[in-house]
């Protein structure tokens, strides 16, 4: 089945910083989700992208199937932001498989 | 409105006393699964079913079962709950037969076995 990485594993911001997160996937997929653990526990939805770019605010997503990596790009952090991203896989006929997560603290 | 529901949210229960948590959703999805997820650690799947009376074990089966009567329900249960499953519990869903192969979750279950 799909192998799924995220990178860096932790990051630590201050407010209005700048960041990108990571997930690499070993094989194709058909679906690629990006979600947001906020600190009470909800899992938040926050891009549909088996590829292409899309953009939501100050969120927004590039995913490179052909490469097999996927980038969540983060401009100028909130302390709302803080928590874990998890990427999320899915190859037809095969099962989602959930990355390990970037952990995200942003600093006032 | 698009959902999954999931209840209880919030159980406290004793070691050995036969609970199920139940998770439905509304809008016809073929695939529906349940993970658990521990303090500081990633989603691991319990179950998951691929369609009505299709289940299949998941990563960390042991001690739970699941059942796919129709297509919108898919209780999870505990027969015998023990401490070590005291955990935060997710049901998500999506199609399998066509794009989006989008999951859709729901909002959890805290649950606390002493």
């Amino acid at each position: 089945g799909i192998q799924v990485e995220q990178s860096p594993p932790d990051l630590i911001l201050q407010e209005g910083a700048n960041s990108t997160l990571r997930c690499n996937f070993s094989d194709s997929v058909n679906n690629l989700q990006w979600f947001h653990q906020n600190p009470w526990g909800q899992l938040i939805n926050l891009f549909y992208i088996p590829s292409g770019t899309k953009q939501n605010g100050r969120l927004s997503a590039t995913t490179v199937a052909t490469e097999r990596y996927s980038l969540l790009y983060i401009s100028s952090s909130q302390t709302t932001d803080s928590g874990v991203y998890f990427c999320d896989c899915y190859d037809y006929g095969q099962n989602f498989v959930f990355g390990p997560g970037t952990r995200l603290s942003v600093l006032p | 409105e698009a959902q999954v529901t999931q209840n209880p949210r919030y159980l406290i229960t004793v070691t050995g006393k036969k609970l199920t948590v139940t998770c439905s959703q509304n809008m016809n999805h073929e695939y529906m699964s349940w993970y658990r997820q521990d303090p500081g650690l990633g989603l691991r799947q319990i179950y998951y079913s691929m369609n009505v009376e299709v289940t299949d074990k998941g990563d960390v089966p042991e001690g739970y079962k699941v059942s796919r009567k129709e297509k919108r329900n898919f209780p999870l249960i505990l027969e015998s709950p023990s401490p070590n499953q005291t955990s935060l519990y997710f049901c998500a869903s999506s199609f399998l037969s066509g794009t989006p192969y989008e999951q859709y979750f729901g909002p959890g279950t805290r649950l606390t076995v002493t």
